[in-house]
């Protein structure tokens, strides 16, 4: 199994410009998460999905989308990027009414 | 609102023993979770307290007290290699919504 995997693993993007970040698992998860990292400040919960075609907002939402077309995909979406979006973001998955997480190698962006 | 507390640093040496505490507030509770995370790489999973007590997973161990609103993670015959950041979290009811604490940094020194 491949696991979590996320691409890119690195974006430089435009102040405005818009991109999707990808995320994949082959672990069967019912639950997948977006979070992202900045210093100092742990993991902050974006968007989660508990299945396909349900999704809702965690902590931070603003400025990101996301859908749940299958139990393997979770793509997260910048609508305008901002620098203040500059962070890495992980996205994890796990099983129904199990706590552990499984996390993907995370991508790093950078917005100018 | 849900919000955790852990110390930003602690600094033990090789074959020590080191405590990292966690105190949290949350609307409802479903447990206590751990997460190791060294540079550059990704959280992984340590441990779980879904109730009062210790949990032993090698040198690794967890406590909870719900009473308190308090855990810790116990790391025993400290390595080089547990240097590293550490993450409570906790998942309150009523969602999938997983909060973690701002981690604590680990230096182990030889």
């Amino acid at each position: 199994n491949a696991g979590v995997t996320q691409t890119p693993k690195f974006q430089v993007l435009k102040t405005g410009q818009s991109m999707t970040l990808q995320c994949a698992q082959d672990m069967n998860h019912e639950y997948m998460s977006w979070y992202r990292q900045d210093p100092g400040m742990g993991l902050r919960l974006i968007h989660y999905s508990v299945g396909a075609g349900i999704t809702d907002q965690g902590e931070v939402p603003n400025g990101y989308n996301v859908s749940r077309s299958t139990t393997e995909d979770f793509p997260l979406r910048l609508l305008s990027a901002a620098p203040s979006q500059t962070s890495v973001y992980f996205c994890a998955s796990s099983y129904s009414g199990s706590e552990t997480q499984y996390f993907g190698p995370g991508t790093r962006l950078l917005v100018l | 609102g849900q919000s955790l507390e852990q110390p930003s640093e602690v600094t033990a040496v090789e074959g020590a023993i080191v405590q990292i505490n966690c105190t949290y507030q949350t609307s409802g509770f479903y447990g206590l979770s751990w997460y190791q995370q060294h540079d550059g790489g990704a959280p992984t999973f340590l441990s779980y307290n879904g109730l009062d007590g210790l949990e032993e997973t090698g040198r690794f161990s967890s406590f909870l007290s719900r009473s308190d609103s308090y855990g810790y993670l116990l790391l025993q015959e400290l390595q080089m290699k547990d240097s590293a950041s550490y993450f409570c979290a906790v998942r309150g009811t009523g969602g999938f919504k997983t909060i973690f604490g701002a981690g604590t940094r680990l230096f182990v020194k030889a």
